[in-house]
């Protein structure tokens, strides 16, 4: 099991730019997660899909990020146009589908926006 | 509104001494309580988790944690720390809903420190 696939493990953009984050899930996981984790805010749920259905984007700052799930084993989330303060690692992570199962989390991405 | 408070922002203990991190919970339901560590550079990985029954859990790298309701506490605890055992732990909270994780709470995190 190769765990939770992320990439690019870092991208340096320029404010206005477009940036694209990939998440491969774990095979079988029907849940699939997108944090973000900034010093000022910890770690922030950003949206969750299950079944590729997006469930609750109730953390979504803004009409600047937008995230797709096209199919069971792959993901991204958008942010589009990139500010500064978008700056921060975001996680991945996915889960199967009995109720207690934990969350696996892939390496994350770092992001910065100039 | 629920949240997960980790008083201590950054403890330092020496190699082979015991640890006790601190967590405490507000949560209107019965909570369910989880501990992750994140190593440098890494995502978060799970340490152990209490949904019900007995209060003492235990989990993985020889840690353990004790739920307390009537102080509203999940406390980490490890006899003797390790050197590998620097890193940033995390305190969470999830409920009913869907699943015990799908909106998990997190606290701002402990970063350990170990010295020789």
């Amino acid at each position: 099991d190769a765990g939770v696939i992320q990439s690019p493990r870092h991208e340096v953009t320029e404010m206005g730019q477009e940036v694209t984050l990939r998440c491969k899930p774990i095979s079988g996981h029907d849940y699939l997660f997108w944090y973000r984790q900034t010093m000022m805010r910890g770690l922030e749920l950003l949206i969750y899909f299950n079944n590729n259905v997006p469930i609750d984007d109730s953390g979504m700052p803004e009409d600047r990020f937008s995230a797709k799930m096209p199919n069971a084993s792959f993901s991204t989330l958008k942010i589009q146009p990139s500010e500064p303060r978008d700056s921060a690692v975001y996680f991945c992570a996915s889960r199967n589908r009995d109720y207690n199962s934990p969350l696996h989390f892939g390496n994350g991405t770092r992001l910065t926006v100039t | 509104a629920q949240s997960v408070t980790q008083p201590d922002i950054h403890i330092t203990v020496s190699e082979g001494a015991s640890l006790e991190l601190r967590c405490n919970y507000s949560y209107g339901a019965t909570p369910y309580l989880f501990w992750y560590v994140q190593s440098p550079g890494q995502g978060l990985q799970l340490l152990l988790k209490y949904f019900s029954g007995d209060t003492l859990v235990q989990g993985i790298k020889g840690f353990e944690a004790e739920f307390k309701r009537s102080q509203s506490s999940f406390n980490l605890r490890k006899p003797s720390v390790h050197w590998s055992d620097a890193a940033e732990y995390f305190c969470a909270v999830g409920g009913p809903g869907g699943g015990a994780t799908n909106k998990l709470i997190f606290g701002t995190g402990t970063l350990l420190a170990v010295q020789p």
